[in-house]
């Protein structure tokens, strides 16, 4: 099946500072990549659709300033968090959307953050 | 909340047994997709079932959905400790056909 990856799997930074993370689809080019978000024992919420060469559209209440997102290729996108907090550690997990195997989507392994 | 309710929200069983997990959900869906996390990692793809159908088998998973109840149930039959693991049922909607709308979760726990 599809691969992706992410970069790096877990990541301490201190509060004030930027962190990014890495989405990479290695055996297949997506046009739509999704960014999750989970909390310890909670489910996985989509903070928002990556599209190569767009804007990124962010759901409700997510803040697009302070989660930065790019797709500059077809098979990359990044998310950049902006002055990490410690409020924003958690799992972060990006999807691609394989577009021949129809609505499957395809998850990396995850990235840890944590914010001291 | 758009999110999707399951239930049970932990599920402890002995290897052998039958582990059965439900999921409902609020809107019109095109298909309802289960997938597995283990503790820490990413998701597995498990199965998709599309809306038109009422039960699909993969192996030892079994699932059904039933769009009037807006419900879906997943089986695993003869479980191993291997399963243990996370389970999230996932949705995509009718009018909106990229997002995946995530329920909340069942842990289950398969003891030797």
């Amino acid at each position: 099946g599809a691969v992706v990856s992410q970069h790096p799997s877990w990541v301490i930074c201190k509060s004030g500072t930027s962190v990014k993370i890495e989405c990479r689809s290695l055996d297949f080019q997506a046009t739509t990549m999704f960014w999750y978000r989970q909390f310890p024992k909670q489910s996985l919420m989509l903070m928002a659709t990556s599209n190569e060469g767009s804007k990124a559209t962010y759901e409700q209440g997510v803040e697009k300033d302070k989660f930065l997102i790019n797709h500059a290729s077809l098979t990359l996108s990044t998310l950049t968090v902006t002055s990490a907090h410690p409020e924003d550690s958690s799992f972060y997990i990006c999807s691609a959307r394989v577009e021949t195997s129809g609505d499957e989507q395809f998850f990396g392994p995850g990235t840890r953050l944590t914010v001291l | 909340s758009q999110q999707g309710e399951e239930d049970p929200q932990a599920l402890s069983i002995q290897e052998g047994e039958n582990a059965t997990m439900n999921c409902s959900y609020k809107t019109s869906i095109n298909n309802l997709q289960w997938y597995r996390q283990n503790s820490g990692r990413g998701l597995v793809h498990l199965i998709l079932i599309r809306s038109n159908e009422r039960e699909k088998h993969s192996g030892r998973l079994r699932v059904t959905l039933d769009t009037s109840k807006k419900s879906s149930s997943l089986l695993i039959t003869a479980s191993r400790a291997a399963d243990t693991a996370s389970y999230f049922c996932a949705t995509l909607r009718s009018y909106n056909t990229d997002k995946l709308i995530f329920g909340t979760g069942t842990r289950l726990q398969v003891f030797p």
